[in-house]
């Protein structure tokens, strides 16, 4: 089993839908939990951190559930720069704070 | 403050071939890891060094890859021999206390 698995994707909405990404983690000792956008040809940049209380940054939301191992994004009102793959990201319990990352979903924001 | 900086930003090479990147951190960042990220999937951590000691190794493929951190600034990586599976994206990442982590653009090696 992955340690971080994500939905492949692609995701294909249209401009001003609500979209919503899930992930799920195998270690229940992982501490830390982000969510990177990555575009094409690009390296991965930090989108937001996830905290079990949720959080949001404008038109994004992240939430997190410890007992179901669960991570989630959610983005409303998406635009076409919103155009990108999201990676499910997880810091491993051991020291030295490794990332380990899922394989992405891609999103396509159409006119 | 400037970012990681990586070359060359591509290469492409025969099979069998050596091939080696490098990685300047940011200045102080005293972390540095080195990852693979295959075309449709996440990075993988490759290796990890924490100053110019490795913490974390468990995932390179020691046969072929090699990596150093000289004076726990610059790093290297490097193939010998490159496989047509080591094509990917190699990036490099540095991270300190209170600073996000913080990747180079990348190197995109292609073994034809």
């Amino acid at each position: 089993r992955k340690e971080v698995e994500q939905d492949p994707g692609p995701f294909n909405v249209p401009e001003g839908a609500t979209v919503a990404f899930n992930c799920t983690y195998s270690n229940s000792a992982s501490q830390s939990f982000f969510w990177y956008r990555q575009d094409c040809r690009k390296e991965p940049k930090l989108l937001m951190s996830v905290y079990s209380s949720g959080n949001e940054d404008g038109r994004f939301t992240a939430q997190l559930n410890r007992a179901s191992q669960y991570i989630s994004l959610l983005i409303r009102d998406s635009k076409l720069s919103d155009s990108a793959t999201y990676l499910c990201v997880v810091r491993g319990s051991g020291g030295y704070n490794k990332l380990i990352f899922g394989a992405g979903t891609r999103l396509a924001v159409h006119p | 403050e400037a970012g990681v900086a990586q070359s060359p930003r591509y290469k492409i090479i025969e099979k069998r071939q050596s091939v080696a990147f490098w990685c300047n951190p940011i200045s102080g960042h005293a972390t540095l890891y080195w990852y693979q990220q295959i075309l449709g999937q996440g990075p993988k951590l490759l290796i990890q060094f924490q100053n110019n000691g490795v913490v974390d190794d468990s995932q390179l493929p020691k046969d072929r890859f090699s990596a150093e951190r000289l004076k726990g600034v610059d790093s290297t990586l490097k193939i010998q021999p490159a496989k047509l599976e080591d094509s990917a994206v190699y990036l490099c990442a540095t991270w300190s206390e209170g600073v996000d982590y913080t990747f180079g653009s990348g190197t995109r090696l292609t073994v034809v």
